[in-house]
């Protein structure tokens, strides 16, 4: 069993829908969640972070993580086309020098 | 832009060759991390260099070497050269190292193996 599972997708919908991106973990020991955008042929860019479990909200984006299932989600109000991408989830043990450990990616399409 | 500088964005090389991948992080930035991306194994850290020294290791093999230069760029070594190391390279830096700290990553160099 893979540390991190992420659907690889791809997930496509119509431009105003929300979408739900989701992970789950095995290691219970992971503390600090991230979300990564990526776009075609460029280098991840960080959208948000929590610590431990809870809700933030940023904009349109809303991060919300689990812990008792180790399942972390990403959702994205009114989406555009402009959010088409590969969203990475990715998680650490702490907040020192610990590593990143990243989902494969789920690729999302948004029909205008 | 995030700042983050790669060379070359791409290289094409044969199997046991050797290849110097080369990483000028954001100006400021302390902290450098190297990641290989691949279809099937996705987003892998490799090392974190901080300030010069080496600072974490990921599943970096051991044909792949990396430093840290004074001036804070740096340098990912793969050498022998086999057609799995074929991937996208991406250097990464940060302002201190810490976890929280945001990963500003660069474009990567995409180095095929034939």
């Amino acid at each position: 069993q893979k540390e991190v599972e992420q659907d690889p997708g791809p997930l496509s919908v119509p431009e105003g829908a929300i979408v739900s991106l989701n992970c789950t973990y095995s290691n219970s020991a992971f503390q600090y969640f991230m979300w990564y955008r990526q776009y075609s042929r460029k280098g991840p860019e960080l959208l948000m972070y929590t610590y431990s479990s809870g809700n933030k909200e940023d904009g349109r984006f809303t991060a919300q993580v689990d812990k008792s299932s180790k399942y972390i989600s990403l959702f994205i109000r009114d989406s555009q086309p402009s959010d088409s991408a590969t969203y990475l989830c990715a998680m650490s043990f702490n907040s020192g020098y610990s590593t990143l450990t990243f989902g494969k990616g789920t690729m999302l399409l948004v029909s205008p | 832009d995030s700042g983050v500088t790669q060379t070359p964005k791409h290289l094409i090389t044969a199997t046991g060759q050797r290849v110097t991948l080369r990483c000028s992080p954001r100006s400021g930035d302390l902290s450098v991390y190297w990641y290989q991306q691949s279809l099937d194994q996705g987003l892998q850290f490799l090392i974190q260099y901080y300030n010069g020294e080496e600072r974490a290791k990921g599943n970096i093999l051991e044909r792949f070497s990396a430093q840290q230069f004074p001036d804070l760029h740096s340098e990912l070594n793969l050498s022998s050269l086999e057609l799995g190391d074929s991937a996208l390279y991406f250097c990464a830096s940060s302002v201190a190292g810490a976890n929280t700290d945001t990963q500003y990553f660069g474009p990567g160099t995409r180095l095929t193996v034939l």
